[in-house]
């Protein structure tokens, strides 16, 4: 059963930090691999989407990589900014069906 | 860019009433959405998933006879909680499957309460 990690769970850092969150997953047989943002009481906002047989992706300030041979996936946000403060939630799709398996989010917060 | 709404956006009820809840893709059409639900803290759990003329599909451990699902067109799928609980408390995520099949566009949430 595949099972996602996020770590760390919540994260703080001044604004325009650098900073890095954590995606790991125990199955590597996956079809794509996204990135959410999710603002409170909201819905989710796609950021990137990876296919299995990509490596990364970029839009703007953020860059996402995959690793599937260990099980990881980063998603790297350049710049930081206090807007940038959400919760970010990986999901694996594990075939073409469309279902997603989430991981437990990272809550960021950026400080003025 | 594709739009998913959903009505409403919070609901109160008393214990042992049913509430419906509606998804809807206002600019494309969805041969397929997901029902999610998210408790405080936690992440999303996917419930079913909803398919455009055909009966649901129940993830395991998701009573089909407590959420019921209709997906009777293809920009309209409906999620009905009978005999709400307050343990069904929860904030309850719609998703539909875009043009690309591998694109998801999520609704805002509805946030149902049951006392």
């Amino acid at each position: 059963k595949q099972e996602v990690t996020q770590i760390p769970a919540a994260l703080s850092v001044p604004e325009g930090e650098n900073l890095v969150l954590n995606c790991s997953f125990t199955d590597s047989a996956i079809y794509n691999l996204q990135w959410f943002r999710q603002d409170p009481g909201k819905g989710l906002t796609s950021l990137l989407l990876i296919q299995s047989s990509q490596r990364e992706q970029t839009s703007g300030r953020l860059n996402a990589s995959l690793d599937k041979s260990s099980g990881r996936s980063t998603l790297y946000i350049a710049a930081s900014q206090p807007g940038d403060s959400a919760t970010y939630l990986c999901a694996l799709g594990s075939s073409n069906t469309g279902k997603l398996i989430f991981g437990q989010g990272t809550t960021l917060q950026v400080k003025p | 860019g594709a739009v998913v709404s959903q009505h409403p956006s919070w609901v109160i009820c008393k214990s042992g009433t049913s509430v419906k809840i509606e998804c809807r893709s206002l600019d494309f059409q969805a041969t397929t959405m997901f029902w999610y639900r998210q408790f405080p803290k936690q992440s999303l759990m996917l419930m079913a998933t909803s398919n455009e003329g055909s009966k649901a599909t129940y993830e395991q451990g998701v009573e089909k006879d407590k959420f019921l699902i209709n997906h009777a067109s293809l920009t309209l799928s409906t999620l009905t909680v009978t005999s709400a609980h307050p343990e069904d408390s929860s904030f309850y995520i719609c998703s539909a499957r875009g043009p690309s099949a591998d694109t998801q566009y999520f609704g805002p949430g509805t946030r149902l309460t049951v006392l």
